[in-house]
């Protein structure tokens, strides 16, 4: 099974600033098969990127991601308030499918 | 637009049998392009994968819940189910059901999820 490290846990920034999302595999993810959600409080996770790069349907252009292997990064360029909430990174490079423990962010 | 609704009930007893049914609507179940998936998160939890559903029966499940779970798909109902056996407390959940769709040959990533459905396993 593919483990996969989410860092930092929380990050504490402001509206208008750059957020750095860390996903970290436990071994390669092949073809860079990761994606990641977003989860607002008491709703379901919501599809952002999927193979490690591509932006889903409807989503902003201030959301990228980038990375291969076993480091993957997801970037908010510029937060704006409804982007405050707990991010996952999931892998489905292997049949056993995974996800991140998260990272919350927060206004600081 | 594609939704799924998950449906059953809300309080299973330890030992017993969790079933739930997601229907689908706005989509046929049976459309190839398509993958169907059952996802759970304790309280205040991360998420786990439990297992999907081709539109033809083939399955594949988490192996931590190999043995307890199974999911089964009615194309004639639009829906696919989830039942997992002998449960304990540390089922208790949000239970999600997920779309996942199919590019090339890959079972790719989850893009529409149902609302959520809360499962506490309590005597």
């Amino acid at each position: 099974e593919i483990v996969l490290t989410q860092s930092p846990g929380t990050l504490s920034l402001s509206p208008g600033e750059r957020a750095t999302l860390s996903c970290r595999a436990s071994q390669s993810v092949s073809s860079s098969y990761l994606a990641w959600y977003q989860q607002k409080s008491g709703q379901a996770p919501r599809l952002l990127i999927y193979g490690a790069s591509t932006r889903a349907t409807g989503i902003p252009g201030r959301f990228s991601g980038s990375g291969s292997g076993t480091d993957f990064t997801l970037t908010i360029s510029r937060l704006e308030p409804e982007d405050f909430a707990v991010y996952y990174c999931q892998q489905y490079g292997s049949s056993t499918r995974t996800f991140g423990q998260g990272t919350k962010v927060e206004i600081k | 637009q594609v939704q799924l609704q998950e449906s059953g009930p809300g309080l299973v007893k330890p030992s017993q049998t969790l079933s739930l049914t997601c229907t689908v609507s706005g989509g046929s179940i049976s459309n190839g392009a398509y993958y169907w998936t059952w996802i759970r998160q304790h309280p205040g939890k991360g998420l786990e994968w439990i297992g999907y559903i081709y539109y033809s029966g083939s399955t594949y499940y988490n192996p931590s819940l190999t043995g307890r779970v199974t999911i089964s798909v009615d194309t004639s109902k639009n829906q696919f189910s989830l039942k997992l056996s002998s449960v304990t407390a540390a089922d208790t959940a949000v239970y999600y059901c997920a779309r996942g769709f199919v590019r090339a040959t890959i079972f790719d990533a989850f893009d529409i999820w149902g609302q959520g459905t809360v499962v506490t396993v309590s005597s």
